[in-house]
């Protein structure tokens, strides 16, 4: 069974600092890896996702996320924050069995101004 | 607009009354899904549907129950709510499968 885990369930941050949500999974097969943003009052967004091939994978507004496989983490990145960024992310992986796809418990970002 | 919609968003019920949460797309998507979000829990999937009449349990499916009889339409029905099933709930849909879900706004559900 695959599992996900967010090492960090809180995650403050100044203005315009760069920031690392972690994420690791466990799994005995392949997986499929994925980020999603809940901004508040809304349900998820897709962020970014891992399929294959390069294994680090980028969104559109700045956000980026690397697969290492032999650490079985996929930590999400970006170089420099702002306040519409505040939200909760969360980590998910999928076997590719079917479309169980299983959450992390979420982190929080806040950005201070 | 491409898009989930689920109703009603917000809903109050008592315990044991029969309600179901109605979940449409408009994507020709294939595959459907049901999530609960609680706080420090994360979301935990509890039905999911990979075409018309094929659903299967997620990892929470106790006391729940769901219908595929059209493509576009999942509804979950709760037969007899109880307050441990008070919740943020989500729908999903996604064309292929480990392409993305996309998710509908939620319902915030109160069983008192």
């Amino acid at each position: 069974a695959q599992s996900v885990t967010q090492l960090d369930s809180q995650v403050p941050v100044f203005e315009e600092a760069p920031v690392e949500l972690r994420c690791n999974y466990s799994s005995s097969v392949s997986v499929y890896l994925f980020w999603y943003v809940q901004y508040p009052n809304q349900g998820l967004q897709l962020l970014l996702k891992y399929l294959s091939g390069s294994t680090l994978v980028e969104s559109i507004n700045g956000f980026e996320a690397e697969f290492n496989k032999s650490q079985t983490s996929f930590h999400l990145r970006k170089p420099s924050v702002h306040i519409s960024d505040t939200a909760e992310y969360f980590c998910a992986v999928s076997d590719g069995q079917a479309q169980k796809l299983v959450f992390g418990q979420g982190t929080r970002l806040t950005i201070n101004p | 607009e491409a898009q989930v919609t689920q109703n009603p968003r917000y809903l109050i019920t008592v315990t044991g009354k029969k309600l179901t949460v109605t979940c449409s797309q408009n994507m020709n998507h294939e595959y459907m899904s049901w999530y609960r979000q609680d706080p420090g829990l994360g979301l935990r999937q509890i039905y999911y549907s990979m075409n018309v009449e094929v659903t299967d349990k997620g990892d929470v499916p106790e006391g729940y129950k769901v219908s595929r009889k059209e493509k576009r339409n999942f509804p979950l029905i709760l037969e007899s709510p109880s307050p441990n099933q008070t919740s943020l709930y989500f729908c999903a849909s996604s064309p292929k499968i480990n392409y993305g879900y996309t998710f509908g706004s939620g319902t915030r559900l109160t069983v008192v």
